[in-house]
This record gives structure tokens, C-alpha cells and sequence, in this order.
């Protein structure tokens, strides 16, 4: 499944697919970028991160791509699982200003056993 | 084991007090951090500090006040609560003003 931006707040997936959210930032100078995850009850959790030197960073099932030229970002994973239903967060900063990140409105994932 | 940790989780007070939230947190990091979150999830900053500099969001009312008695510890100061205040307030940290945030568990205030 593939949810664009603020318009599909909600992702429902079946367990075992890949799931793919999306972000568009807004700062043209961002110069890193982090996905969190946060479950009900609970502080957002790092995910993943990319600087915008790269266009791709992989980690555990997950992976992060960055276009700069249109700014956007997303976040695949792979073979998600029921304990990935969460809501995500993607952060952009300019990291020599004080790295206070922007958050965007956030999706929430849903995982269908 | 906690990295970073906040008191109280649950804060219910009425309009007009002056209340406080602690943060601490355990990792050696320089850089400490405010975040208020909203009915509606929405995650906004408001400081970045650390022993060199504070940063403020400039949407921030200067009722908030950040203090750090030492470098493990950014606690919250909001004076003249208003309604509107009601959230939850995350307080995280970093390594440094480069490196990836750590948030802790919320705490989640009330204005009545």
C-alpha cells in the first residue's frame, strides 16, 4: 500500500506486504531528515535518518528515500508486521540551527493480521 | 535503564497556576529539548538547548521557560496556565546539535 502526504492519514496494510509512507517537507535549506515511529501512549522512537547528501539510506526492513528536488520523503518497509502499527512522523531540521526538528502531520499505520 | 525521563506523566491543574516538568536524561548528551504535541498529534518544537545557547520557537508564549539546573536536566517552567496549554510535552535529547533526538515517555497536562 502506498499512502500520499496529509491526504490518506490512515495506512492499512496486510501483515506480510510492504508498506510505503510518504512525506513532503517543506524547508528547501532541511539538511537531515529523520522517520519516527510512535506507539499509543508513548515518546515518538528514531526509525531511521538521512542527511541530504544521499538519496537512500537502508537500515533493518526499513528504507528511507529523499528527493530534494521536489522534497520528499519516504519510508518503506518491508514485510511489515503487526508490532510496526504505529503512527509515523517524518522530521526535516537545518542541523547548524539549533536542530529543532518540523514535524509533519504524521500516518498512521495499521496492520491486518 | 530509562534514557530519557519525565515528571510527572499525568499533570491535571487549573487555569492561572504555575506548574513545572522535569526532564533528565542518563546518556551524556549536550543538547536537551522541548516538544508540545497536540489533540491532533501534532508534534511541535518549542527550545533547543544547550550549554551554549538557547533556542526559542518564536510561536512559543514566554509564559514556557526552559531551566537547566546541570547539563542532564531541562525542566519545563509554564507560568499562568491557560487551556490551550493542555498536551503533551516531550522532552528529548541529543549527542549534539547534529545527532539524532531521543524522546522521552511524555507528560501529558491538563488545564481545567
Amino acid at each position: 500500500g502506498e499512502n500520499v502526504g496529509l491526504h490518506l492519514p490512515t495506512l492499512s496494510v496486510q501483515e506480510g506486504d510492504n508498506s510505503i509512507i510518504n512525506c513532503a517537507y517543506s524547508n528547501s535549506a532541511s539538511d537531515y531528515f529523520i522517520w519516527y515511529k510512535q506507539e499509543s501512549g508513548k515518546g515518538p522512537q528514531f526509525i531511521i535518518d538521512i542527511r541530504s547528501n544521499m538519496d537512500k539510506r537502508q537500515g533493518q526492513r526499513v528504507t528511507v528515500l529523499l528527493n530534494k528536488t521536489v522534497k520528499h520523503l519516504s519510508l518503506q518497509i518491508a514485510a511489515t508486521q503487526p508490532g510496526d502499527s504505529a503512527v509515523y512522523f517524518c522530521a526535516e531540521t537545518v542541523v547548524n540551527a539549533g536542530n529543532m526538528l518540523t514535524f509533519g502531520g504524521g500516518t498512521r499505520l495499521m496492520v491486518k493480521p | 535503564d530509562t534514557a530519557v525521563s519525565q515528571t510527572p506523566k499525568y499533570l491535571v491543574t487549573q487555569m492561572g497556576n504555575d506548574k513545572s516538568i522535569k526532564c533528565e536524561q542518563n546518556l551524556g548528551h549536550d543538547t536537551m529539548y522541548w516538544y508540545k504535541q497536540d489533540s491532533k498529534k501534532f508534534l511541535k518544537i518549542m527550545f533547543s538547548y544547550n550549554n551554549k545557547e538557547l533556542i526559542i520557537n518564536e510561536t512559543v508564549p514566554n509564559r514556557f521557560s526552559p531551566k537547566s539546573p546541570d547539563k542532564a536536566h531541562l525542566n519545563l517552567h509554564i507560568n499562568s496556565l491557560e487551556l490551550g496549554d493542555s498536551a503533551v510535552y516531550f522532552c528529548a535529547s541529543s549527542q549534539d546539535w547534529g545527532s539524532e533526538q531521543y524522546f522521552g515517555p511524555g507528560t501529558r497536562l491538563t488545564v481545567t
